[in-house]
Protein backbone atom coordinates (compact mmCIF):
# COMPACT_ATOMS: atom_id res chain seq x y z
CA UNK A 1 0.00 0.00 0.00
CA UNK A 2 1.11 3.43 -0.57
CA UNK A 3 0.17 4.90 2.72
CA UNK A 4 -1.94 7.88 3.86
CA UNK A 5 -2.12 10.04 0.52
CA UNK A 6 -3.23 13.71 1.01
CA UNK A 7 -3.31 16.88 -1.66
CA UNK A 8 -2.44 19.05 -2.29
CA UNK A 9 1.00 19.06 -0.65
CA UNK A 10 1.34 22.47 -1.22
CA UNK A 11 -1.20 25.09 -1.08
CA UNK A 12 -1.98 28.95 -1.05
CA UNK A 13 -5.12 30.98 -1.08
CA UNK A 14 -6.26 34.45 -0.53
CA UNK A 15 -7.80 35.36 2.27
CA UNK A 16 -11.72 34.65 1.67
CA UNK A 17 -11.23 31.60 -0.19
CA UNK A 18 -12.10 28.41 0.42
CA UNK A 19 -9.93 25.54 0.53
CA UNK A 20 -10.12 21.97 0.58
CA UNK A 21 -7.88 19.45 1.37
CA UNK A 22 -8.14 15.74 0.32
CA UNK A 23 -7.08 12.55 2.24
CA UNK A 24 -6.90 8.91 0.84
CA UNK A 25 -6.63 6.47 4.03
CA UNK A 26 -5.27 2.99 3.95
CA UNK A 27 -7.21 0.72 2.10
CA UNK A 28 -8.82 -1.24 5.01
CA UNK A 29 -8.57 1.21 7.80
CA UNK A 30 -11.57 2.18 9.69
CA UNK A 31 -10.26 4.88 11.93
CA UNK A 32 -9.28 8.72 9.88
CA UNK A 33 -8.34 11.66 11.83
CA UNK A 34 -7.29 15.09 10.58
CA UNK A 35 -4.43 17.00 12.66
CA UNK A 36 -3.22 20.67 12.31
CA UNK A 37 0.25 21.49 13.18
CA UNK A 38 1.58 25.20 13.92
CA UNK A 39 4.40 26.49 15.81
CA UNK A 40 1.92 27.85 18.49
CA UNK A 41 0.27 25.21 19.33
CA UNK A 42 2.12 22.06 17.91
CA UNK A 43 -0.27 18.69 16.61
CA UNK A 44 -3.56 19.30 17.42
CA UNK A 45 -6.91 16.63 16.64
CA UNK A 46 -9.22 18.07 14.66
CA UNK A 47 -11.51 15.23 13.99
CA UNK A 48 -12.20 11.69 13.83
CA UNK A 49 -14.03 9.12 11.85
CA UNK A 50 -14.94 5.42 12.43
CA UNK A 51 -15.97 3.78 9.41
CA UNK A 52 -16.87 6.73 7.34
CA UNK A 53 -18.77 8.48 10.47
CA UNK A 54 -17.83 11.20 12.07
CA UNK A 55 -17.07 10.67 15.72
CA UNK A 56 -15.92 13.44 17.59
CA UNK A 57 -15.44 16.92 15.95
CA UNK A 58 -14.86 18.54 19.14
CA UNK A 59 -11.20 19.88 17.71
CA UNK A 60 -12.54 21.56 14.80
CA UNK A 61 -11.84 25.28 15.80
CA UNK A 62 -14.47 26.92 13.83
CA UNK A 63 -17.78 26.47 11.97
CA UNK A 64 -15.83 27.63 9.34
CA UNK A 65 -13.87 24.15 9.05
CA UNK A 66 -15.53 21.14 8.25
CA UNK A 67 -15.27 17.84 6.92
CA UNK A 68 -16.67 14.43 5.55
CA UNK A 69 -15.94 11.18 4.47
CA UNK A 70 -18.10 10.11 1.45
CA UNK A 71 -16.87 6.51 1.62
CA UNK A 72 -13.85 4.38 2.91
CA UNK A 73 -11.44 5.69 0.21
CA UNK A 74 -11.42 9.47 0.84
CA UNK A 75 -12.19 12.24 2.78
CA UNK A 76 -12.09 15.87 2.74
CA UNK A 77 -11.52 19.04 5.13
CA UNK A 78 -13.04 22.44 3.79
CA UNK A 79 -12.50 25.63 4.88
CA UNK A 80 -14.78 28.35 4.16
CA UNK A 81 -14.02 31.16 4.23
CA UNK A 82 -10.20 31.16 4.89
CA UNK A 83 -8.33 33.36 7.24
CA UNK A 84 -4.26 33.69 7.74
CA UNK A 85 -4.62 31.88 10.70
CA UNK A 86 -5.62 28.88 9.13
CA UNK A 87 -1.71 28.87 7.69
CA UNK A 88 -0.65 25.31 9.09
CA UNK A 89 0.18 21.69 7.77
CA UNK A 90 -2.59 19.55 7.84
CA UNK A 91 -2.07 15.67 8.38
CA UNK A 92 -4.88 13.03 7.57
CA UNK A 93 -4.15 9.86 9.33
CA UNK A 94 -5.82 6.64 9.61
CA UNK A 95 -5.73 3.60 11.61
CA UNK A 96 -6.79 -0.21 11.85
CA UNK A 97 -8.75 -0.38 14.59
CA UNK A 98 -8.80 0.94 18.10
CA UNK A 99 -5.23 0.93 18.13
CA UNK A 100 -2.27 3.89 19.60
CA UNK A 101 -0.45 2.72 15.42
CA UNK A 102 -1.25 5.53 13.26
CA UNK A 103 -0.20 6.27 9.97
CA UNK A 104 0.19 9.63 9.24
CA UNK A 105 0.65 11.09 5.16
CA UNK A 106 2.70 13.94 4.07
CA UNK A 107 1.04 16.76 4.89
CA UNK A 108 -0.55 19.68 3.19
CA UNK A 109 1.02 22.92 3.66
CA UNK A 110 -1.56 25.62 3.89
CA UNK A 111 -0.73 29.51 3.34
CA UNK A 112 -3.35 31.66 3.27
CA UNK A 113 -2.19 35.42 2.43
CA UNK B 1 -4.26 13.27 30.68
CA UNK B 2 -1.09 13.60 32.20
CA UNK B 3 1.87 15.46 30.97
CA UNK B 4 4.91 14.84 29.97
CA UNK B 5 8.25 16.94 29.85
CA UNK B 6 10.98 16.00 27.67
CA UNK B 7 14.79 17.76 27.12
CA UNK B 8 13.99 20.16 24.39
CA UNK B 9 17.00 18.73 21.73
CA UNK B 10 20.12 16.30 21.95
CA UNK B 11 22.50 14.82 20.23
CA UNK B 12 24.20 11.26 19.85
CA UNK B 13 27.23 9.77 17.74
CA UNK B 14 26.02 7.49 14.80
CA UNK B 15 26.38 3.91 15.46
CA UNK B 16 25.68 4.67 19.41
CA UNK B 17 22.58 3.98 21.50
CA UNK B 18 20.42 7.50 22.08
CA UNK B 19 18.86 7.35 25.21
CA UNK B 20 15.49 9.54 24.87
CA UNK B 21 14.02 10.62 28.77
CA UNK B 22 10.49 11.60 29.50
CA UNK B 23 9.24 12.26 32.68
CA UNK B 24 5.37 11.35 33.15
CA UNK B 25 4.81 11.62 36.76
CA UNK B 26 1.17 12.29 36.91
CA UNK B 27 0.33 9.52 35.24
CA UNK B 28 -2.26 7.15 36.49
CA UNK B 29 -2.76 3.57 36.26
CA UNK B 30 -4.63 3.28 32.94
CA UNK B 31 -2.52 5.58 31.03
CA UNK B 32 -0.15 4.59 28.31
CA UNK B 33 3.03 5.84 27.16
CA UNK B 34 3.59 6.66 23.45
CA UNK B 35 6.43 7.17 21.66
CA UNK B 36 6.28 8.91 17.80
CA UNK B 37 8.89 10.65 15.76
CA UNK B 38 8.86 13.15 13.47
CA UNK B 39 10.75 13.49 10.60
CA UNK B 40 11.65 17.17 9.06
CA UNK B 41 8.66 17.59 6.81
CA UNK B 42 6.86 14.09 7.19
CA UNK B 43 4.18 12.97 9.38
CA UNK B 44 4.34 11.76 12.48
CA UNK B 45 5.45 8.14 12.52
CA UNK B 46 4.07 5.44 15.71
CA UNK B 47 7.52 3.90 17.20
CA UNK B 48 6.18 2.29 20.70
CA UNK B 49 4.13 2.02 23.37
CA UNK B 50 3.55 0.27 26.74
CA UNK B 51 2.11 0.50 29.90
CA UNK B 52 4.28 -0.88 32.82
CA UNK B 53 6.35 -3.82 31.30
CA UNK B 54 9.45 -3.12 28.86
CA UNK B 55 8.60 -3.25 25.21
CA UNK B 56 11.03 -3.81 22.19
CA UNK B 57 10.20 -4.05 18.69
CA UNK B 58 12.32 -3.59 15.44
CA UNK B 59 12.34 -0.13 15.81
CA UNK B 60 13.69 0.73 19.42
CA UNK B 61 13.39 -0.29 23.09
CA UNK B 62 10.69 1.41 25.89
CA UNK B 63 11.93 1.22 29.52
CA UNK B 64 9.79 2.28 32.20
CA UNK B 65 10.63 2.46 35.50
CA UNK B 66 8.59 0.70 38.06
CA UNK B 67 6.69 3.63 39.51
CA UNK B 68 5.90 4.22 36.33
CA UNK B 69 6.97 8.33 36.39
CA UNK B 70 9.87 8.18 33.78
CA UNK B 71 10.50 6.68 30.65
CA UNK B 72 12.97 5.84 28.31
CA UNK B 73 13.47 5.59 24.79
CA UNK B 74 16.39 3.27 23.40
CA UNK B 75 17.48 3.76 19.48
CA UNK B 76 20.36 1.16 20.40
CA UNK B 77 22.22 1.82 16.90
CA UNK B 78 20.98 5.27 16.10
CA UNK B 79 21.57 6.72 12.23
CA UNK B 80 21.39 9.64 10.46
CA UNK B 81 18.25 8.89 9.31
CA UNK B 82 16.71 8.76 12.90
CA UNK B 83 17.80 12.46 13.64
CA UNK B 84 14.22 13.54 13.96
CA UNK B 85 11.12 15.50 17.12
CA UNK B 86 10.68 12.87 19.27
CA UNK B 87 7.54 12.98 21.05
CA UNK B 88 6.80 10.98 24.42
CA UNK B 89 2.90 11.08 24.67
CA UNK B 90 0.49 9.78 27.67
CA UNK B 91 -3.17 9.00 26.97
CA UNK B 92 -5.60 6.80 28.58
CA UNK B 93 -7.02 6.39 25.17
CA UNK B 94 -6.13 3.17 23.20
CA UNK B 95 -5.92 4.90 20.05
CA UNK B 96 -4.47 7.96 18.23
CA UNK B 97 -7.67 9.38 18.82
CA UNK B 98 -6.34 11.20 21.91
CA UNK B 99 -2.70 11.56 21.45
CA UNK B 100 -1.64 14.92 22.26
CA UNK B 101 1.32 16.10 20.76
CA UNK B 102 4.06 18.40 23.04
CA UNK B 103 7.15 19.81 21.99
CA UNK B 104 8.84 16.72 22.02
CA UNK B 105 12.85 16.11 21.81
CA UNK B 106 14.80 17.22 18.74
CA UNK B 107 17.72 14.62 18.14
CA UNK B 108 20.41 15.06 16.19
CA UNK B 109 22.28 12.22 15.00
CA UNK B 110 26.18 13.14 14.14
CA UNK B 111 28.34 11.62 11.70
Amino acid sequence: DAGVIQSPRHEVTEMGQEVTLRCKPISGHDYLFWYRQTMMRGLELLIYFNNNVPIDDSGMPEDRFSAKMPNASFSTLKIQPSEPRDSAVYFCASSLGWVPEAFFGQGTRLTVV
Amino acid sequence: DAKTTQPPSMDCAEGRAANLPCNHSTISGNEYVYWYRQIHSQGPQYIIHGLKNNETNEMASLIITEDRKSSTLILPHATLRDTAVYYCIVSSSGSARQLTFGSGTQLTVLP
